[in-house]
């Protein structure tokens, strides 16, 4: 079955500062890839994806690249703030299922 | 709104007692979806379904089970609870229809389960 690795586990970064997550996974079956985010005690939330089709996608100051032939995604966050705070975790599929990786702890220091 | 909702949201509970988790949604999503969370695993999928009637087995289902009578409800029962099934749980649900793969996974608040 898929199998999707996520570094590293945790992460510091200074405000303003640009965070990198990245993601490899195991089945070049896998078409979408979701990156979810989720703040101390609440649920997970999808913050953007990116689908087989396309390489790279952008939302504001977050963006996720996709690297089909090294089966490998990441996320990039650009100036870096506060509210950024939180377990970052990042999903491949196949069909209608996903599979996520452990998560990353993002925290950014004022 | 449409919204996917759990029930209840904080549980204590005894080894060995049968735990029913509620989870419902009025997305009128075809798929639903359980999944557990433990700190170092992330999230691990427990069973899912594809329409009524229909239910599978995911990555860690050994010890609960589900049924799927109507489109809104996927409950998860734990037969005989144990410690190892504390945990915190999540349903989520998704739509059908894209031609590229899977679709928007949206979840639930959480179910917190303590067994003692």
């Amino acid at each position: 079955g898929e199998n999707v690795e996520q570094h590293p586990s945790t992460l510091s970064v200074q405000e303003g500062d640009s965070a990198v997550i990245k993601c490899t996974y195991s089945d070049s079956a896998s078409n979408y890839f979701p990156w979810y985010k989720q703040e101390l005690g609440k649920r997970p939330q999808l913050i953007i994806d990116i689908r087989s089709n396309v390489g790279e996608k952008k939302d504001q100051r977050i963006a996720v690249t996709l690297n089909k032939t090294a089966k490998h995604f990441s996320l990039h966050i650009t100036e870096t703030q506060p509210e950024d705070s939180a377990v970052y975790f990042c999903a491949a599929s196949i069909a209608e299922q996903l599979v996520f990786g452990k998560g990353m702890k993002l925290t950014v220091n004022p | 709104d449409a919204e996917i909702t759990q029930s209840p949201r904080h549980k204590i509970t005894e080894t060995g007692r049968q735990v029913t988790l509620a989870c419902h949604q009025t997305w009128n999503h075809n798929n639903m979806f359980w999944y557990r969370q433990d700190l170092g695993h992330g999230l691990r999928l427990i069973h899912y379904s594809y329409g009524v009637q229909d239910t599978n087995k995911g990555e860690v289902s050994d010890g609960y089970s589900v049924s799927r009578s109507n489109t809104e409800d996927l409950p998860l029962t734990l037969e005989s609870a144990a410690s190892s099934q504390t945990s915190v749980y999540f349903c989520a649900s998704s739509g059908t229809g894209s031609t590229t793969g899977a679709n928007v996974l949206t979840f639930g608040a959480g179910s917190r389960l303590t067994v003692l």
